[in-house]
């Protein structure tokens, strides 16, 4: 049968509030880095991205934060809603930029009406 | 915008049995497209990067005879799963990449969920 993995940690917040996911990459010289948002059964979602000259980037409703002194990204969410309950990704680019992303371990994100 | 589209998006078949999945980009082409598998309650890992008229690069432990790997156009990809197990179980996605796209111009198909009997 399938292998049995880590289970996914969970952050659970109330409807309004903001959120805060964190991920810590692998690779010093990744210079490329973006969050994805996964629904049940669904592909990856783009939501931002940020480039590793940049330690903040913005976008509607969510901000991305990159760390590189301990290798470190966050994504906050604004006034989470109950439509951002998801599972999120960070990914970083592979090497070489062939296109080939690295994806984090995720974070299930539980929003409370 | 871009869209990648994975056929079938669920399917079922007896252990044994090779399974073909198709990943198409719809509006634009794909000179590189990249399959993923994920496991329940785990995340993406590369499987392999498919580049249009070229063998496919596999990732570090996945065997190139069990998950074939065709980019013969510039829009579709395909993997097939061969002799397919229980094990084999899993959420495969593709993402497509366009011929100008940085590394992030990357699209994600929907997935397609296999359950080996």
């Amino acid at each position: 049968g399938e292998s049995v993995g880590l289970h996914l940690p969970t952050l659970s917040v109330q409807e309004g509030d903001n959120s805060i996911i964190n991920c810590a990459y692998s690779n010093s010289a990744s210079d490329y880095f973006i969050w994805y948002k996964q629904e049940s059964g669904k592909g990856p979602q783009f939501i931002i991205d940020i480039r590793s000259n940049m330690d903040k980037r913005q976008g509607q409703r969510v901000t991305v934060l990159l760390n590189k002194t301990v290798k470190h990204l966050s994504l906050q969410i604004a006034a989470t809603q109950p439509g951002d309950s998801a599972v999120y990704f960070c990914a970083e680019n592979g090497p070489s930029n062939t296109g080939k992303l690295i994806f984090g371990q995720g974070t299930t994100l539980q929003v409370k009406p | 915008g871009a869209v990648v589209s994975q056929h079938p998006s669920w399917v079922i078949c007896k252990s044994g049995t090779s399974v073909k999945i198709e990943c198409r980009s719809l509006d634009f082409q794909a000179t590189t497209m990249f399959w993923y598998r994920q496991f329940p309650k785990q995340s993406l890992m590369l499987m392999a990067t498919s580049n249009e008229g070229s063998k496919a690069t596999y990732e570090q432990g996945v065997e190139k005879d069990k998950f074939l790997i065709n980019h013969a156009s510039l829009t579709l990809s395909t993997l097939t799963v061969t002799s397919a197990h229980p094990e084999d179980s899993s959420f495969y996605i593709c993402s497509a990449r366009g011929r100008a796209g940085r590394t992030g111009e990357l699209f994600f198909g929907e997935g397609s969920r296999l359950t080996v009997l």
